[in-house]
């Protein structure tokens, strides 16, 4: 079936380093998302994407749907404290509209 | 304007008993998920619906039964648990037309 491999697992930076990670997918996705994750809520979007080379960004948020069509890359920069959370990538999941498919999350810890 | 309502937000079971996971949106949403996060292995779709009178398996269905009467409610039934169900599970809904899922702030299950 369809995986998506996300890196790196986890990230400790200092608050203002920017941050990158990515996503790469077993099969060509038309559509790559973006979530965040705050302890003990639901994730919510923060990007999505709809066109292989789009490049999207969302205040010091910026994602590319990668040319592939079979990747995605997240960055942050000038990170605050409030980035801590878990990122996850997702792309559809066929069956319906609406079923995604997720990677297993980057978790950032920031340092102030 | 709540989204998406889940209740309880906590639960502990012994194995054997029966609950159900109430989930319910107020945005006119015709798609309906329920997922569970487990650690390190991101979120996993168990089911899903396109529309009331409608549902469908996801990747891990077994163990969980659903339907959906009303446009609102999409309520996951546990009818007799496990300790494997113990995780974290999370509605979603999104419109007809899109892949933007509205994450419940979801429900933090035990199974003894």
């Amino acid at each position: 079936g369809q995986q998506l491999n996300q890196s790196p697992q986890s990230m400790f930076i200092q608050e203002g380093e920017d941050v990158s990670m990515n996503c790469t997918s077993s099969s060509i996705f038309n559509t790559w998302l973006w979530y965040k994750q705050d302890p003990g809520e639901g994730p919510v979007l923060l990007i999505a994407l709809y066109k292989a080379g789009e490049l999207t960004s969302n205040g010091r948020l910026t994602a590319q749907f990668g040319i592939t069509r079979k990747d995605s890359f997240l960055n942050i920069s000038a990170s605050i404290p409030s980035d801590v959370g878990i990122y996850f990538c997702a792309g559809p999941n066929g069956g319906s509209q609406g079923n995604l498919i997720f990677g297993k999350g980057t978790k950032l810890s920031v340092k102030p | 304007n709540a989204g998406v309502t889940q209740t309880p937000k906590f639960q502990v079971l012994k194995t054997g008993q029966s609950m159900t996971l109430q989930c319910a949106q107020d945005m006119n949403h015709e798609y309906m998920s329920w997922y569970r996060q487990d650690p390190g292995m991101g979120l996993r779709l168990i089911h899903y619906s396109v529309g009331a009178g409608i549902t469908d398996q996801g990747e891990v269905p077994n163990g969980y039964n659903v339907s959906r009467s009303t446009t609102e409610d999409f309520p996951l039934r546990l009818l007799s648990a496990a300790p494997s169900q113990t995780s974290v599970y999370f509605c979603a809904s999104s419109s007809a037309t899109g892949r933007k899922l509205f994450f419940g702030s979801g429900t933090q299950l035990s199974v003894l």
